[in-house]
């Protein structure tokens, strides 16, 4: 079945610092998620991304899809204390078994020292 | 607030009894998904479906697990026998389309954490 990828796993930064996480695929994706979980939360949509090669930005997040549509990155610039939690991509693939599933990464959690 | 709501937020269980978890979609959603996840772990899907019928259920556990989501009120995950491996948080999520539709991601609930003593 499909399989989505998340690296690395846990990352601390200092405040002010950047920070990326990569996204794997298995399958070709129709589109790709990405998510943020705070400590006890619950996931929130952060965006989607269905074109390949496509980037979005949001203030000093950025957001890639790659030209394969295999994997995809978030880069944050200048982390800030507000960014801790959990992040996690979530891809769908619109053919074969599972085709109703949008399947999650394991999240890359992210801690930020002040 | 018109979000997805989930209830009870903690559960706790013996061995052996059911546990019943509820979610309400968004209002104006049709499309409900459940996921479980344990601690330090991704969401791995159960269940997706659409009033009066279950679309996918190839997450789900085959035995011990069900899901409904009737005409009148909220969907149900429902686990009987319930063993200490269940113990996880159970997330809700509603969309406006279904995932063959265009997406706009998928809003989640507060999830209910079950714990299995």
């Amino acid at each position: 079945g499909q399989q989505v990828m998340q690296i690395p796993q846990y990352q601390h930064v200092q405040e002010g610092e950047d920070f990326t996480t990569y996204c794997n695929s298995s399958t070709t994706l129709s589109n790709i998620q990405w998510y943020k979980q705070r400590p006890g939360g619950h996931p929130v949509f952060l965006i989607q991304l269905v074109k390949s090669g496509e980037v979005k930005k949001q203030k000093r997040l950025t957001f890639q899809f790659g030209e394969a549509k295999k994997n995809s990155s978030l880069h944050i610039t200048a982390t800030q204390t507000t960014d801790v939690g959990t992040y996690f991509c979530a891809g769908y693939s619109d053919s074969g078994a599972g085709s109703y599933q949008l399947t999650f990464g394991k999240g890359t959690k992210l801690s930020v020292i002040p | 607030n018109a979000g997805v709501m989930q209830n009870p937020r903690h559960l706790v269980r013996r061995r052996g009894q059911e546990a019943r978890l509820r979610c309400s979609p968004m209002k104006g959603h049709s499309h409900v998904y459940w996921y479980r996840q344990l601690p330090e772990e991704g969401l791995k899907f159960m269940v997706y479906l659409q009033k009066e019928n279950i679309i996918d259920e190839s997450g789900m556990p085959k035995e011990r697990f069900s899901a409904e989501f009737p005409k009148e009120g909220p969907s149900i995950l429902r686990i009987q026998q319930v063993v200490r491996g269940d113990s996880a948080a159970y997330f809700c999520a509603s969309s406006l389309q279904g995932p063959q539709g265009k997406w706009n991601g998928y809003t989640f609930g507060s999830g209910t954490r079950l714990t299995v003593v």
